[in-house]
């Protein structure tokens, strides 16, 4: 039972343009959500979060949507840069504060210069 | 701080064999997990510590998985007769849980990761 579902395995965009990684759920008691960034060889970066009472929250050149009727949340990167190149996850947690985290599978971002 | 150190980063056994990783959080958190990442897959949620104490297991969790966190310091995640279906990198990553959403935000090590023939 995938809970967190990243459809795009795979996205490609040039430098400068946006990103737009989507991420589906199904469990509505999610209340806090997160995207991840993971380069190989690391372990995964927090980039930013969100939490359910929220719909919007940006950070520089990421700003993370919640659409909680349609159980979607999309991260948005503008502009683009080849350094932000790497496996982005998006994770949910439906119990606020326990750090127990349920992950998406990924998609692997590419930013072409 | 270095942040959240794992070791060993790579560990090759054979079937049958046990194996012990180990992890050392970030010094201020209070929080420690340990989650399970096999190709293709996001990170997966095995067990986590609050100081000492070990709160909550996921059935991923066989019987020949156990993990300690003496002292609410360090953690361990041993395996006995590790199995092929074991082979995955192992994720340890810590949070200070202070009130707020702080707890979920996860800072991860590099990982270590198993193979096993």
């Amino acid at each position: 039972d995938q809970q967190v579902k990243q459809n795009s395995p795979s996205l490609s965009v040039q430098e400068g343009r946006i990103s737009i990684l989507n991420c589906d759920y199904t469990n509505s008691m999610f209340d806090y959500f997160l995207w991840y960034k993971k380069y190989p060889a690391e372990g995964p970066t927090f980039l930013i979060s969100i939490s359910s009472i929220k719909d919007k929250n940006e950070d520089g050149r990421f700003t993370v949507f919640l659409n909680k009727s349609a159980k979607h949340l999309s991260l948005h990167i503008v502009p683009s840069q080849p350094g932000d190149s790497a496996v982005y996850f998006c994770a949910a947690s439906r119990s606020s504060n326990t750090g127990k985290l349920i992950f998406g599978q990924g998609t692997t971002l590419q930013v072409k210069p | 701080d270095t942040g959240v150190s794992q070791n060993p980063r790579h560990k090759i056994t054979k079937r049958g064999q046990n194996v012990t990783f180990r992890c050392d959080p970030i010094s201020e958190h209070n929080r420690l997990y340990w989650y399970r990442q096999t190709l293709g897959q996001g990170p997966e949620f095995l067990t986590y510590f609050q100081n000492e104490a070990q709160l909550e297991k996921s059935r991923l969790l066989s019987d020949r998985f156990s993990a300690e966190r003496p002292k609410g310091s360090f953690s361990t995640l041993e395996i006995q007769r590790t199995e092929q279906g074991d082979s995955a990198m192992y994720l340890c990553a810590s949070s200070f849980s202070g009130g707020g959403f702080g707890a979920n935000v996860l800072t991860f090590g590099a990982g270590s990761r198993l193979t096993v023939l």
